[in-house]
């Protein structure tokens, strides 16, 4: 049975550009989590997606996207990068009917950098 | 809304010592309880979960955590640390919507 996964591992980017990071879930989960965990600090709920639809949002702002696909497997775009937008980037994935948060799994994480 | 204290940031402890990583949580509703553990420069490992039923909950590698609801509390405990257990330890709490709330996290160190 596979994890989830994430790709990139890590990515520098330059203030004001674009990213999109990506996650694969577990087989078998059909909700995506997505995190925000800045250095020395426990990670935030960014949102999270079940059947390709946004079932939850945290606090932030508009140019934090995301998407779900078919396969469950889910981007996180950030437009108009910021200097405070540096943090390790996390993925979760829920198993089918237990949409709730009690049950997810995370990846590794993606660690961007914003120049 | 949910919040989640963790009251030491850095606990250091000599290797076969006992150790206690605090967690306190506030919450209108009931809640469900985690502690996850975050190896250096991995992701995020479920250790345990308190969902329904026995408030003392256990893990595979002899962490142990007790939900205490008239104290609001879910400290977590082993009786004996190896220098593996050397990690971030997160306090986290949900009421079974879309997210969990971690606590800043509490850092073990074990001393030789």
């Amino acid at each position: 049975e596979t994890g989830v996964t994430q790709s990139p591992t890590h990515l520098i980017k330059t203030r004001g550009q674009q990213v999109t990071l990506r996650c694969s879930s577990q087989s078998g989960h059909n909700t995506v989590s997505w995190y925000q965990q800045a250095l020395g600090q426990g990670p935030q709920f960014i949102f999270q997606y079940y059947r390709e639809e946004e079932n939850g949002r945290g606090n932030f702002p508009p140019r934090f996207s995301g998407l779900q696909f078919p396969n469950y497997s889910s981007e996180l775009n950030v437009n108009a990068l910021e200097l405070d937008d540096s943090a390790l980037y996390l993925c979760a994935s829920s198993p089918l009917n237990t949409h709730g948060a009690y049950e997810q799994y995370f990846g590794p994480g993606t660690r961007l950098t914003v120049t | 809304a949910q919040s989640v204290t963790q009251l030491d940031s850095q606990v250091p402890v000599f290797g076969e010592a006992p150790v206690e990583l605090r967690c306190n949580y506030s919450s209108s509703v009931s809640v469900y309880l985690f502690w996850y553990v975050q190896y250096p420069n991995q992701g995020l490992q479920l250790l345990l979960k308190y969902l329904s039923g026995s408030t003392l909950v256990e893990s595979i590698n002899g962490f142990e955590a007790e939900f205490n609801k008239s104290q609001t509390s879910f400290h977590l405990r082993k009786p004996s640390v190896h220098i593996s257990d050397t990690a971030e330890y997160f306090c986290a709490v949900s009421n079974r919507d879309d997210k969990i709330i971690f606590g800043k996290g509490t850092r073990l160190h074990i001393l030789p």
